[in-house]
């Protein structure tokens, strides 16, 4: 069975700029959930998404927002980026109470 | 809310021995999902093991093993007769379980760098 998938793999924005990421989840899999991980503050949620539902959201501003579609492939959109915002964006999917399973991530640099 | 304590952020073991990190965690749910994820080099987040609070009896998968105390709120991972391969940066996460309405999202821990030594 094939694992999480992340796209782009890496991605260079700059300031201002807005970015898309995307996640397929292994088959099966309704629940998507999405971190943020950077030295400074370690990994951070930032929302989940079961069956097209927002179900939990993180600590993080509006410019950070996501959708799931009906394939359970879901995106993460971060609009205005900042210079904070680079890190590494991890994916991750599940089964109903299952555990999660993550994708490679894809690594943002924001200049 | 849920905190997750690693307070060793670096450990070196020697090749074949033994070494346990450590993990403590602060909830005032009783059901619970407690995870060891190991994170190389690559930035893969891979899934080492799972415990559940309501199971007694500690998880143990091939070479690693965990020692969870909940009274304490410990969950610390041992990995036996280590290998290069196990160098990596552990992450220890907490989950609450949806039955009792907590928020499934995973509470990470700051991070434990291990280095195995040949």
């Amino acid at each position: 069975k094939a694992g999480v998938t992340q796209t782009p793999r890496y991605l260079i924005k700059t300031r201002g700029q807005q970015v898309t990421l995307s996640c397929s989840p292994i088959s099966g899999h309704r629940s998507v959930s999405w971190y943020q991980q950077t030295p400074g503050q370690g990994l951070q949620f930032l929302f989940e998404y079961f069956s097209e539902t927002q179900r939990n959201k993180g600590n993080f501003p509006g410019r950070f927002s996501g959708r799931q579609f009906s394939n359970s492939r879901s995106e993460m959109n971060v609009s205005t980026l900042e210079l904070g915002d680079s890190a590494l964006y991890l994916c991750a999917s599940r089964k109903y109470q299952e555990t999660q399973y993550f994708g490679p991530g894809t690594r943002l640099l924001v200049l | 809310a849920q905190t997750v304590t690693q307070s060793q952020p670096e450990m070196s073991v020697q090749e074949a021995e033994t070494v346990t990190l450590s993990c403590t965690y602060d909830t005032s749910e009783s059901d619970y999902y407690l995870f060891w994820y190991k994170q190389p080099p690559s930035r893969q987040m891979i899934l080492v093991i799972r415990q559940e609070a309501y199971k007694q009896q500690n998880a143990t998968e091939n070479r690693f093993s965990v020692n969870f105390q909940k009274a304490a709120k410990s969950f610390s991972l041992k990995i036996s007769d280590s290998q290069l391969g196990d160098a990596a940066m552990y992450f220890c996460a907490y989950r609450g379980a949806r039955t009792q309405g907590g928020s499934e999202k995973l509470v990470f821990g700051k991070g434990t760098k291990l280095t195995v030594n040949p």
